[in-house]
């Protein structure tokens, strides 16, 4: 199985603050890379696909990077509602795996 | 507007069954993949499994964890996604969320999900 590891597993910022995540795979996914956001409470939602495509509806702070191993979601300027745990997943094979998540609070 | 809504969580005793569904509206249902994942409590993601549509003669993948155990259907005429569980452990204990696949591939609109609690 792949395994996705994410660092850091929480982080505490700002409003305002520009945030970064990453996400690195045990082996090469190309581009195969998607990130979810879960609020507190709420049903996960899709933010990104293939590494860095924002999926409609999406906010244009948000973006992602990277290929093979290492990826990274940045968020640009943290508002109060991206306040949530954000988890890498690929889907370059079966099993579909998630990184453990990245809780994100205010700081 | 797309929507999935999960139903037929509950309380089930272990080595018990349960059925749950997905009703989907807002979106032509066949022609999307559709998957389950779920989600401990207080834990992360973890996916159980898909199933592909008709021109892929609705074949199905299935996590470990749950593959012998859990059987993922689809019913086109209803707009509906079917998880069966049979020989539920404590450890089936999670909320569980319908998704939509796009593309063939990646995740696109989450439902709200259904509990599941494993519990004598």
């Amino acid at each position: 199985d792949i395994q996705m590891t994410q660092s850091p597993s929480s982080l505490s910022a700002s409003v305002g603050d520009r945030v970064t995540i990453s996400c690195r795979a045990s082996q090469d996914i190309g581009k195969y890379l998607a990130w979810v956001q879960q609020r507190p409470g709420k049903a996960p939602k899709s933010l990104i696909n293939a590494a860095s495509t924002l999926q409609s509806g999406v906010p244009s702070k948000f973006s992602g990077s990277g290929s093979g191993t290492d990826f990274t979601l940045t968020i640009s300027s943290l508002q109060p509602e991206d306040f949530a745990t954000y988890y890498c997943q690929q889907y370059k094979a079966y099993p579909l795996t998630f990184g453990g998540g990245t809780k994100v609070e205010i700081k | 507007e797309v929507q999935l809504v999960e139903s037929g969580g509950g309380l089930v005793q272990p080595g018990g069954s349960l059925r749950l569904s997905c009703a989907a509206s807002g979106f032509t249902f066949s022609d999307h993949y559709m998957d389950w994942v779920r989600q401990a409590p207080g834990k992360g993601l973890e996916w159980v499994g898909r199933v592909r549509k008709k021109g892929n003669n609705y074949s199905t993948e299935y996590a470990a964890s749950v593959k012998g155990r859990i059987t993922i259907s689809r019913d086109d005429s209803k707009n509906s996604l079917y998880l069966q569980m049979n020989s539920l452990a404590t450890e089936d204990t999670a909320v569980y969320f319908c998704v939509r696949v796009m593309g063939e591939a990646y995740f696109g609109y989450w439902g709200q999900g259904t509990l599941v609690t494993v519990s004598s």
